[in-house]
């Protein structure tokens, strides 16, 4: 079975200062990986998708996430924060083999003026 | 027309009370999910339709019946409804079969609150 752990249930970052949400993952296979954001009552927007391509993978609004095997990790980060950017994130996984797909918890972004 | 599009916004209903929840997508996508968000938490799947089929059906109670006349809309059908079922229920597409390794698009989801 596989899992999705976000290290963080909630990051806050001042405007302007980088931005780094945690995302473990577990998968028996060659997982899918994706970063989604939610605003506030608001449906789901994609960040960006890694599908066994490029390990570094760049999404919308200059967010952009690595997948690292060897971690089983797929951070997302972004170099400079905007108050717009404050709102839920979720990391999900999903797996081809199972058709299974998981939600990790969500980690809030609050982003300080 | 890259959007999915959900009505109503709101909907309060008795315990008593039949309402539908509908979704429509233009993308040409073949593939359509329902989810249930109950707050601060992340969404869980209850039904997929690929190909206008049901493919999923995540155990989710009979007072909930989803329907697709089309490959452009999903119902979702409530009846005899519990005050827990209160939450946001988020309507998704995708572009081919219903597979959960696709990108999924959402719409911005019906306000549900039971009395």
């Amino acid at each position: 079975a596989q899992s999705v752990t976000q290290l963080d249930s909630h990051v806050s970052v001042s405007e302007g200062t980088p931005v780094l949400l945690r995302c473990n993952y577990s998968s028996s296979y060659s997982p899918s990986l994706f970063w989604y954001v939610q605003h506030p009552n608001k449906g789901l927007q994609l960040l960006l998708k890694y599908t066994s391509a490029a390990t570094l993978v760049k999404g919308i609004n200059g967010f952009e996430a690595e997948f690292k095997k060897s971690e089983t990790s797929f951070h997302l980060t972004k170099p400079s924060a905007h108050m717009s950017d404050a709102a839920e994130y979720f990391c999900v996984v999903s797996d081809y083999n199972n058709n299974d797909m998981r939600f990790g918890a969500g980690t809030r972004l609050t982003v300080k003026p | 027309d890259t959007e999915v599009t959900q009505t109503p916004k709101h909907l309060v209903m008795g315990m008593t009370n039949k309402k539908s929840l509908k979704c429509e997508q233009h993308m040409g996508h073949r593939a359509m999910y329902w989810y249930k968000q109950k707050a601060k938490k992340p969404p869980e799947l209850m039904f997929v339709y690929s190909y206008e089929k049901l493919s999923i059906n995540e155990s989710v109670p009979s007072r909930f019946s989803p329907e697709c006349p089309n490959s452009s809309l999903l119902n979702l059908h409530l009846h005899a409804l519990q005050p827990e079922d209160s939450a946001l229920y988020l309507c998704a597409s995708s572009q081919t079969s219903g597979e959960l390794t696709d990108t999924q698009y959402f719409g911005p989801g019906t306000r549900l609150t039971v009395l």
